[in-house]
C-alpha cells in the first residue's frame, strides 16, 4: 500500500540552527501538508501546498518556516532558526484532492531543539 | 481554539463490545469530518470520513454518525478488538478550506 515517508525519524538540533524535514508524499497525490503536534497537545495545521505554491497557512507558519518541492517527489519543511518551542512531532501528509478527501499522514519526525 | 472537542480523554471497552467515541464541533462552516487512529510514535491513520450532506457512513466495523443540528459526530466500532487500542482523533475541514482542525483525542483501551 502506498504511504507517505518522512526522514529523519528523529532530529536533534541546537537552538538557532536551521533544520530541514523531508517527506515523500504518495506519488499520485497533488496536495501536500505539514502538521505538528507538541507533546500533550493537539495536532495543528501548519501549511498546505498545491501546484508549487502555498495554498493555505496557519499563524504558526511565520517567516521562520518555508516549504519546497525541489523535485517531483520530495516535499520539505525548513525552519530557519529553530527555537525551543519548535520541539514537536512534525507530520507530513498528502491527499489526492484538497477538499472532501482524506489526507494520509507519514510517521512523523520528532524534532528536539536544545 | 476549541473548535473541535473530544470531551472524553479516555475510554475502556470490553473486547467484542461496541466502542463509541464522541466529538463535538462549534464551527458551522465545517462540512467534512474524519476520524483518525494513532499509535504512539506513528502518524495518524485515516479510518473513515463523512460529508455534511450525509448522516451516516459505514465501513466494515466502523460507522460514523453525524448530527448537524447538534454539531456532534460519533464513531462506532463494533465489535471492538484489542488492536483497536489507540488514540482516536476526530478532525474537521471547512468548506473550501484544505486544513484539518483536530480534536484533542480519546485514548481507547480494549480490555481482552
Amino acid at each position: 500500500e502506498p504511504e507517505v515517508t518522512q526522514t529523519p525519524s528523529h532530529q536533534v538540533t541546537q537552538m538557532g540552527q536551521e533544520v530541514i524535514l523531508r517527506c515523500v508524499p504518495i506519488s499520485n497525490h497533488l496536495y501536500f501538508y505539514w502538521y505538528r503536534q507538541i507533546l500533550g497537545q493537539k495536532v495543528e495545521f501548519l501549511v498546505s501546498f498545491y501546484n508549487n505554491e502555498i495554498s493555505e497557512k496557519s499563524e504558526i507558519f511565520d517567516d521562520q518556516f518555508s516549504v519546497e518541492r525541489p523535485d517531483g517527489s520530495n516535499f520539505t519543511l525548513k525552519i530557519r532558526s529553530t527555537k525551543l518551542e519548535d520541539s514537536a512531532m512534525y507530520f507530513c501528509a498528502s491527499s489526492v484532492r484538497g477538499i472532501n478527501t482524506e489526507a494520509f499522514f507519514g510517521q512523523g519526525t520528532r524534532l528536539t531543539v536544545v | 481554539d476549541q473548535q473541535v472537542k473530544q470531551n472524553s480523554p479516555s475510554l475502556s471497552v470490553q473486547e467484542g463490545r461496541i466502542s463509541i467515541l464522541n466529538c463535538d464541533y462549534t464551527n458551522s462552516m465545517f462540512d467534512y469530518f474524519l476520524w483518525y487512529k494513532k499509535y504512539p510514535a506513528e502518524g495518524p491513520t485515516f479510518l473513515i470520513s463523512i460529508s455534511s450532506i450525509k448522516d451516516k457512513n459505514e465501513d466494515g466495523r466502523f460507522t460514523v454518525f453525524l448530527n448537524k443540528s447538534a454539531k456532534h459526530l460519533s464513531l462506532h466500532i463494533v465489535p471492538s478488538q484489542p488492536g483497536d487500542s489507540a488514540v482516536y482523533f476526530c478532525a474537521a475541514r471547512g468548506f473550501g478550506n484544505e486544513k484539518l482542525t483536530f480534536g484533542t483525542g480519546t485514548r481507547l483501551t480494549i480490555i481482552p
